[in-house]
């Protein structure tokens, strides 16, 4: 079966410390995303890559590092540098990315990170 | 100010009723999308249009792009459709990456 798994589903970590979520998809997609979500509000866009070795900043990448060395591969490290972030964070990719059409995404199960 | 609007933010059902979602957007689209997401957290697409109507069994999906607004309609509520429907907006002119709206949270009871 493809997909997109994230892993894991719940996860705590003291404040202070950086945390690292796992995304990986088995869809040979070239685009992939990550996003965070609070209660009441839309998914907001934290860093995004459209090929290998290769993200951009989102809307949101305070506090946030990538890195993707690998296609199938675009794991997320929540650093100490971020001020709030327990929230439920989503990963989501797409086929390629690019201006000259869109793409539709497809998502992870989701991390719900909880910081103490 | 969201450029995507949802309405109504909370939606309370008995099963069987015709339940319509609202997404209003101020951007040039490329596309708008309508996406529900379970209890659970996972996300799945329910349609991607850019004009016109989509229907897949019980949904249906409509836009104006004149109106900029588009509606997503469930017919014969089932509890099972209880979860957040979530509209976004791919903007037109370059960025590809879709903005969201706040998403609808559905409750259908039996």
């Amino acid at each position: 079966d493809g997909g997109i798994t994230q892993s894991p589903k719940y996860l705590f970590r003291k404040e202070g410390q950086n945390v690292t979520l796992s995304c990986e998809q088995n869809l040979n997609h070239d685009a992939m995303y990550w996003y965070r979500q609070d209660p009441g509000q839309g998914l907001r866009l934290i860093y995004y890559s459209q090929i290998v070795n290769d993200f951009q900043k989102g809307d949101i990448a305070e506090g946030y590092s990538v890195s993707r060395e690998k296609k199938e591969s675009f794991p997320l490290t929540v650093t100490s540098a971020q001020k709030n972030p327990t929230a439920f964070y989503l990963c989501a990719s797409s086929i390629r990315g690019g201006p000259t059409a869109y793409n539709e995404q497809f998502f992870g199960p989701g991390t719900r990170l909880t910081v103490l | 100010k969201n450029e995507v609007e949802q309405s109504p933010q909370n939606l309370t059902a008995q099963e069987g009723e015709f339940i319509t979602i609202n997404c209003s957007y101020s951007v040039g689209i490329s596309a708008l999308h309508w996406l529900q997401q379970h209890p659970g957290g996972g996300i799945v697409s329910l349609f991607m249009l850019s004009s016109g109507k989509k229907k897949h069994g019980r949904l249906i999906a409509t836009i104006n792009i004149q109106e900029k607004h588009s509606s997503l309609h469930i017919t014969a509520s089932h509890p099972r459709d209880s979860a957040v429907y979530i509209c976004a907006v791919s903007p037109s002119g370059g960025s590809y990456i879709p903005t969201f709206g706040r998403g609808t949270s559905l409750i259908v009871h039996p």
